[in-house]
């Protein structure tokens, strides 16, 4: 059954202290790994998709990492602004729905 | 880009009542799905419409309906509702070759 267990459920840093966010997925074939955030009372605003193990990809203060079995979300020096939920999501190659199958979420707080 | 746009945000309902919710894609968006979050878990597929057809559904039982219209807005239909069908339920457009889905803000049901 394809599943994604993020790691951990919630974590608290002070502005400016890395830390890194786990994904991992069991999935009958990858065809995209998604991280979205996710504001309270909000829909989900995309960050990243990655396709094939050994990808990367940033924007800002996040890297976004992938290999066969997890993902990553690493966040540099990270602001208050930085809190939110952060959703990881894989689609399967063998769905023709698109259909995404979401983990439970990191919610993320930064404190100044 | 419009966005995606859904309404209404809030709405309280009773057990056993039926609801529509709507969703407008974000413009040249002809693939829209549906998903239903509920309070501290990741978004679940409830199904998904291209060109006014429903192409994949979750595990959600028949009284979960839909509609797509050709503006390529679409409709989430509940019947009978029961308690558990609390929660925020988002709608997500894409296009061929979009890299991720936009999501819209939801809309947040509550079954009392």
């Amino acid at each position: 059954e394809d599943q994604v267990t993020q790691s951990p459920e919630a974590l608290r840093l002070q502005e400016g202290e890395s830390s890194s966010l786990n994904c991992s997925y069991t999935v009958s074939g990858l065809r995209g790994l998604f991280w979205y955030r996710q504001d309270p009372g909000k829909g989900p605003e995309f960050l990243f998709t990655l396709y094939s193990a050994g990808e990367e990809k940033e924007k800002e203060r996040l890297k976004a990492t992938l290999t066969k079995k997890e993902s990553f979300l690493h966040i540099t020096a990270p602001k208050p602004e930085d809190s939110a939920t952060y959703l990881c999501a894989v689609q399967a190659r063998s769905s023709n729905t698109g259909k995404l199958i979401f983990g439970q979420g990191t919610t993320l707080q930064v404190k100044p | 880009e419009t966005g995606v746009t859904q309404s209404p945000t809030h709405l309280i309902k009773t057990r056993g009542q039926q609801v529509t919710l709507r969703c407008s894609s974000q413009s040249g968006h002809n693939t829209v799905s549906w998903y239903q979050q509920a309070l501290g878990q990741g978004p679940q597929f409830i199904f998904q419409y291209y060109r006014e057809e429903e192409n994949g559904r979750g595990n959600f039982p028949p009284r979960f309906s839909g509609l797509q219209f050709p503006n390529y807005s679409s409709e989430l239909n509940v019947n009978a509702l029961e308690l558990d069908d609390s929660a925020l339920y988002l709608c997500a457009s894409s296009s061929v070759g979009q890299d991720g889905y936009t999501f819209g803000s939801g809309t947040r049901l509550t079954v009392v």
